[in-house]
């Protein structure tokens, strides 16, 4: 079975820290997605690539950045948390037209 | 006007009972995904469309591409089918509903 594992569940930062969430995918599939969630928007995407040391933005990338150095692992950065980057952020990989989602980060920056 | 509508928005049921949910866009797709997530957070895909139905156990969904619309139906209801059901179409990205939280109680 398809495995996309983020490596936090829960994660509780300061405002103006530096932030890492980690995405890995055991499936070796080329395309990588960070989506973030909140209540009455739904999901939105933040970044996606399509390869190793490709990025693309997505509709809400102010205030994040990511790093895809291996096939498998794809990083979101916040590069100084601020408090309205509290949220949901799930990572997802895709292959033909098909997605398999991470179990998600719950993000709270005070 | 968001490109995908869902409704309703929230919906409570008795274990048991038949519940639809319903899927509008206004694009063009490739596909139709129906997703569940369970307090926790974490998503699962339940079903892809294209065109027509299809089943899962409990769960039937069908779509019908003219009329730009989707459900999902769940027959014989259980509190355990108590999550956010959301509804995503693929256009050259995924475009998501907001969700539908269903609460099956006992």
């Amino acid at each position: 079975d398809v495995k996309v594992t983020q490596s936090s569940r829960y994660l509780v930062k300061r405002t103006g820290e530096k932030v890492f969430l980690e995405c890995v995918q055991d499936m070796d599939h080329e395309n990588m997605f960070w989506y973030r969630q909140d209540p009455g928007l739904g999901l939105r995407l933040i970044y996606f690539s399509y390869d190793v040391k490709m990025k693309e933005k997505g509709d809400i990338p102010e205030g994040y950045s990511v790093s895809r150095e291996k096939k498998e692992r794809f990083s979101l950065i916040l590069e100084s948390a601020s408090t309205n980057q509290t949220s949901m952020y799930l990572c997802a990989t895709t292959q033909n037209y098909g997605y398999t989602f991470g179990s998600g980060t719950r993000l709270t920056v005070v | 006007k968001n490109e995908v509508e869902q409704s309703p928005q929230n919906l409570t049921a008795q274990e048991g009972e038949f519940i639809t949910i319903n899927c509008s866009y206004s694009v063009g797709i490739s596909a139709l995904h129906w997703l569940q997530q369970h307090p926790g957070g974490g998503i699962v895909s339940l079903f892809m469309l294209s065109s027509g139905k299809k089943k899962h156990g409990r769960l039937i969904a069908t779509i019908n591409i003219q009329e730009k619309h989707s459900s999902l139906h769940i027959t014989a209801s259980h509190p355990r089918d108590s999550a956010v059901y959301i509804c995503a179409v693929l256009t050259d990205k995924l475009i998501f509903g907001t969700g539908t939280r269903l609460q099956v109680f006992p």
